[in-house]
């Protein structure tokens, strides 16, 4: 298997530009995690899905951020307008069934940079 | 919400010690506890999951141990290795009845040959 794919690995954008990251989780895998990391507050959950709905955002942290998830195996996390502070390392990873006790399986991320 | 305490200077060990690693949380015990690691550039792997009730648990050269009355998780890695030298998170579930694990923000392991 590929593994958890995403793209692009890295992303320089300037503050105010719409970002798109994109995710390919692992097939047969039913639950797809959006995770933020930074060097000041670590590896953040943004958001999750279970069979492509979306379960819990809280960790979503403005309106400037939105998430889907049109199929099983395909995902996009989309920062419209972006800002300097959005500049980290966004990972996808994908679980094969509902529950955090499951294994999650991570991609290799996204570097995004806001200037 | 959960918080987790780990480390946050880099841990130096000479190969072939055990390097031993800690993970404290706070608030709500949780029914069970995960380690990941992490290489740069890379994103976490996991490595095992212990649950509330599993005192201790092996895989390998690795040992964790789980304890609710302390908040605390120990992660060992016996006879180390160079290529062991990485960061390693801590990962709980996140509490509130909800799906989704909240890290620690790990411990960045060396292990000098």
């Amino acid at each position: 298997d590929a593994g958890v794919i995403q793209s692009p690995r890295h992303e320089v954008t300037e503050m105010g530009q719409e970002v798109t990251l994109r995710c390919k989780p692992i097939s047969g895998h039913n639950s797809l995690f959006w995770y933020r990391q930074t060097m000041m507050r670590g590896l953040e959950l943004l958001i999750y899905f279970n069979n492509n709905v979306p379960i819990d955002d809280s960790g979503m942290p403005e309106d400037r951020f939105s998430a889907k998830m049109p199929n099983a195996s395909f995902s996009t996390l989309k920062i419209q307008p972006s800002e300097p502070r959005d500049s980290a390392v966004y990972f996808c990873a994908s679980s094969k069934k509902q529950g955090s006790t499951d294994t999650q399986y991570f991609g290799p991320g996204t570097r995004l940079t806001v200037l | 919400s959960q918080k987790i305490e780990q480390n946050s200077e880099a841990l130096n060990i000479q190969e072939g010690k055990t390097a031993t690693l800690t993970c404290n949380y706070t608030n709500y015990s949780p029914a069970y506890l995960q380690w990941y690691r992490q290489d740069p550039g890379r994103g976490p792997v996991f490595l095992l999951l212990i649950r509330e009730n599993e005192k201790e648990k092996r895989k390998e050269r690795l040992k964790v141990t789980f304890d609710t009355t302390l908040k605390q998780s120990l992660f060992h890695i016996t006879a180390s290795q160079p290529a062991d030298s990485a960061t390693y998170l801590c990962a709980l579930e996140k509490g509130g009845g909800a799906d989704g694990l909240t890290f620690g923000k790990g411990t960045h392991l060396i292990i000098q040959p």
